[in-house]
């Protein structure tokens, strides 16, 4: 099983779709989750953090699910610019040189379409 | 203010030679982080730095690749006898400090392809 496993998609909206990415995770121990953002050949950049009581960032909302070991992106009223492979990303656990190690799912590409 | 900087940005090699990757992390950044990208594949990390210490090397997928790092600053992944499943986009981020809270800022990557 793969540490950290997401849809890959691709997904492909409307413009002012709604759109909803989820991901899974192996490591119980895990204590950060992030969501990261990669534009075609470009590096990743961080979108946000994902906090254990959900957390919203404009139209992004995030949500964790530590029992089910479970991540989920929100995006509301989708933009063009929206397009790029989503990233989610879980960190190694407490304690140990594990901790500040970063595992990156595969990536969901979202394609926004006018 | 500058961030992470890559170099060289595209490299081709014949298989069999080495290269040397570097990386300059964002000024003040004690956390440095190497991770290699095959087309069309997700991250794959490699080695990260606390300091100039190395605690995680598992992510290294063989004797043939090492990294350094010298003064809490730049570092250099080295590839030796390179084959061509290493060609790959090589990618660097650091961060403030080494705990997994902290946000990665990614460099442009080097693309490597060997011939």
């Amino acid at each position: 099983r793969k540490e950290v496993e997401q849809d890959p998609g691709p997904f492909n909206v409307p413009e002012g779709a709604t759109v909803a990415f989820n991901c899974t995770y192996s490591n119980s121990a895990s204590q950060s989750f992030f969501w990261y953002r990669q534009d075609c050949r470009k590096e990743p950049k961080l979108l946000m953090s994902v906090y254990s009581s959900g957390n919203e960032d404009g139209r992004f909302t995030a949500q964790l699910n530590r029992a089910s070991q479970y991540i989920s992106l929100l995006i509301r009223d989708s933009k063009l610019s929206d397009s790029a492979t989503y990233l989610c990303v879980v960190n190694g656990g407490a304690g140990g040189t594990s901790y500040g190690k970063l595992t990156f799912g595969q990536g969901t590409i979202l394609t926004v379409h006018p | 203010g500058a961030g992470v900087s890559q170099s060289p940005s595209n490299k081709v090699t014949e298989k069999g030679k080495d290269v040397e990757l570097r990386c300059d992390p964002i000024s003040g950044h004690t956390a440095l982080y190497w991770y290699r990208q095959r087309l069309g594949q997700g991250l794959e990390f490699l080695i990260y730095f606390q300091g100039n210490s190395a605690p995680d090397k598992s992510g290294l997928p063989s004797d043939r690749f090492s990294a350094e790092r010298t003064g809490e600053s730049v570092s250099t992944l080295t590839i030796q006898r390179t084959q061509q499943e290493d060609s790959a986009v090589y990618l660097c981020a650091s961060s403030l400090s080494w705990g997994g809270t902290y946000e990665q800022y990614f460099g442009p990557g080097t693309r490597l392809t060997v011939t």
